[in-house]
Order: structure tokens, then sequence, then C-alpha cells
């Protein structure tokens, strides 16, 4: 069975503090390893895919990488806007890739 | 429209109740998915049609659980006699891919209560 695990499940940080966030995968036969956001009441907002290991995205503050079992988010000198939660998600190839496989989050605040 | 749009964003049933959401997509999307979202849980996957077919509904819950997309456009989740897990957020997302979900264009969620 597919798996995706998010780490931390929270994350306080001071306006300027970079830091990372993990995101471990267990599928057979990875198609894609996506990235989104969320903000509270809203759907999800499309960050980035991934497809292969040594993959590197980046999107303003943001950086996304991908290795074989697991992805990190950057976030270089966070500002109070990049407070959010963010969801890492897994498809798989095959049949089944039409569909996401959802850690449950990292809620990040960065406070002012 | 400018975005996938779902109604009622917020409901509150009765337990034993019955209850329709809609998901409209984005015009010409041809993918579409409903998700669960649990709170302070990440979504998870119900069900994924192209197009009017319903090809994968491995995640729907119960036979309560049933969706809908007969014209390939505006899709809608029924859930009979709801129950009181049956609380959270359901989420539709569209994409313009047939093979895969690539970028998923996501409402804001219908809410669900069950009293």
């Amino acid at each position: 069975e597919d798996q995706v695990t998010q780490s931390p499940e929270a994350l306080r940080l001071q306006e300027g503090e970079s830091s990372s966030l993990n995101c471990s995968y267990t599928v057979s036969g990875l198609r894609g390893l996506f990235w989104y956001r969320q903000d509270p009441g809203k759907g999800p907002e499309f960050l980035f895919t991934l497809y292969s290991a040594g993959e590197e995205k980046e999107k303003e503050r943001l950086k996304a990488t991908l290795t074989k079992k697991e992805s990190f988010l950057h976030i270089t000198a966070p500002k109070p806007e990049d407070s959010a939660t963010y969801l890492c998600a897994a498809t798989r190839q095959g049949a089944a890739g039409n569909k996401l496989t959802f850690g449950g989050g990292t809620r990040v605040l960065v406070k002012p | 429209g400018a975005g996938v749009s779902q109604s009622p964003r917020y409901k509150v049933a009765k337990r034993g109740q019955d209850v329709a959401l809609r998901c409209d997509p984005i015009s010409g999307h041809v993918s579409l998915f409903w998700y669960q979202q649990a709170l302070g849980q990440g979504p998870e996957f119900l069900t994924y049609f192209q197009n009017e077919a319903q090809l994968d509904k491995s995640g729907l819950p119960s036979d309560r659980f049933f969706a809908e997309r007969p014209e390939g456009s505006v899709s809608t989740l029924k859930i009979q006699r709801t129950q009181q897990e049956d609380s959270a957020v359901y989420l539709c997302a569209s994409s313009v891919r047939r093979a895969g979900p690539g970028e998923l264009f996501f409402g804001e969620g219908s809410r669900l209560t069950v009293l």
C-alpha cells in the first residue's frame, strides 16, 4: 500500500528563519511527487511536480528536491505570507496512477 | 468559469439524512476527482472520472457514497443516510490531462457536518 509521511506536523518560524519540510514516501513505481499549499478554508494549490531522483524545482522562496525515498521542501528566508499547510502527495505508475496519495501535511506558521 | 466551483460551501445534516454535493470543474477539463479531508489530515482519494466514465471508485468508504458525472462536466457526490463519521471537507479537483493527475486544480470544498 502506498504511504506518504510528512514531518514535522507543525513548524513555527521567525521571519527570515530558513527551514526544511520532509516528505517520506513508499510507492511502488513512483510516477510523480507533488507539493501543494493549503490555506485555511481553501482547497490545495499546486506548487511543484518532481518526477525523478535528483530533480529540483524552485518558486520564489520555495525549493523542492527529490531522492529515491523522500522529498524536501526548503523555505528560504520565509515571510508571514508563507504561513500555510504544505501537503506532499505521490502517484504511481500504472492503473492507479490517476490518484494522489497525500501525506498529513506540515502546518507552517511564520511570525514577523 | 475561472476555477473549480463547489456547492454548498457548508452543509449541516442530521444523522440519517441524504446529502448531495456539487462540483463544477474548469471548462474543458477531462479528469475529475473527489477527495475527503478530515480535520487536520491530508486529503484522501474517493473517486475519479474521465469525462463521464467513473474509472476508479476504490476510495469510496461504503455503498452509502455515490458519485456521478453524467455529461462529463458537472459532478455530484451523494451520501445516503449520513453518519457522524462522514463529517469532513469534500474536495473536488479537475485536470486537463487524461493520463495521470498532472496538475490538479482544487475547489474550496464543501464542509459537511453531521449532527
